[in-house]
């Protein structure tokens, strides 16, 4: 079936390094949605991808959404303590009648 | 604006007993999913509901079932429950189906025992 991949599952950084978590499909997604979720909360909205190649910020977050629809990433810049939490892809196939299909996660720890 | 609201918290069931869970979308928001989290899995998509019709169900067994009232707000049903249903069962609304982000609730803490 089909599959959102994540990469890496987990991630330990000192506060200050940059960190990057990929997303990979097996098929072409009609857009794709970040999630960031903290210890013990639910998933929160981050940003919305859709056009083939688009590129978001969100202050320290960069986000891109590959050429051919079928990768992702989420960058931040100079972590913070408080980016530690769980960051979740999730791909939509076939326009507004499929479902969200979630990665697994990327559990990001940030030394202080 | 209230966020998603979901009852119960938490809550202990044996085995082979079945659960009711309970989901309130924000206001104005049509489209409600349910997910099933676990450690293994990660988020694991169960159904989604817009205007009282499932309109996508993911790969889990019949006993796992849900229903949309009129004004939005969703139940899910599990039976015959087994100690793999433990899990986080998170419901997440939308304004539509689509393209629109999800707005996910605190979740129900599932423990079978």
């Amino acid at each position: 079936g089909q599959q959102v991949m994540q990469i890496p599952q987990y991630q330990h950084v000192q506060e200050g390094e940059d960190f990057t978590t990929y997303c990979n499909s097996s098929t072409t997604l009609s857009n794709i949605q970040w999630y960031k979720q903290r210890p013990g909360g639910h998933p929160v909205f981050l940003i919305q991808l859709v056009k083939s190649g688009e590129v978001k910020k969100q202050k320290r977050l960069t986000f891109q959404f590959g050429e051919a629809k079928k990768n992702s990433s989420l960058h931040i810049t100079a972590t913070q303590t408080t980016d530690v939490g769980t960051y979740f892809c999730a791909g939509r196939r076939g326009g507004s009648q499929g479902n969200l299909i979630f990665g697994k996660g990327t559990k990001l720890s940030v030394k202080p | 604006k209230a966020g998603v609201t979901q009852t119960p918290r938490y809550l202990i069931k044996t085995r082979g007993q079945q659960v009711t869970l309970s989901c309130s979308p924000i206001s104005g928001h049509r489209s409600v999913s349910w997910y099933q989290q676990t450690p293994g899995q990660g988020l694991q998509f169960l159904f989604e509901y817009f205007s009282e019709t499932q309109r996508n169900k993911g790969n889990f067994p019949g006993r796992f079932s849900g229903r949309q009232f009129s004004n939005s707000r969703s139940e899910m049903n599990v039976s015959t429950l087994e100690l793999g249903d433990s899990a986080l069962y998170l419901c997440a609304s939308s304004l539509r189906p689509g393209v629109y982000e999800q707005y996910f609730g605190p979740g129900t803490r599932l423990t079978v025992t």
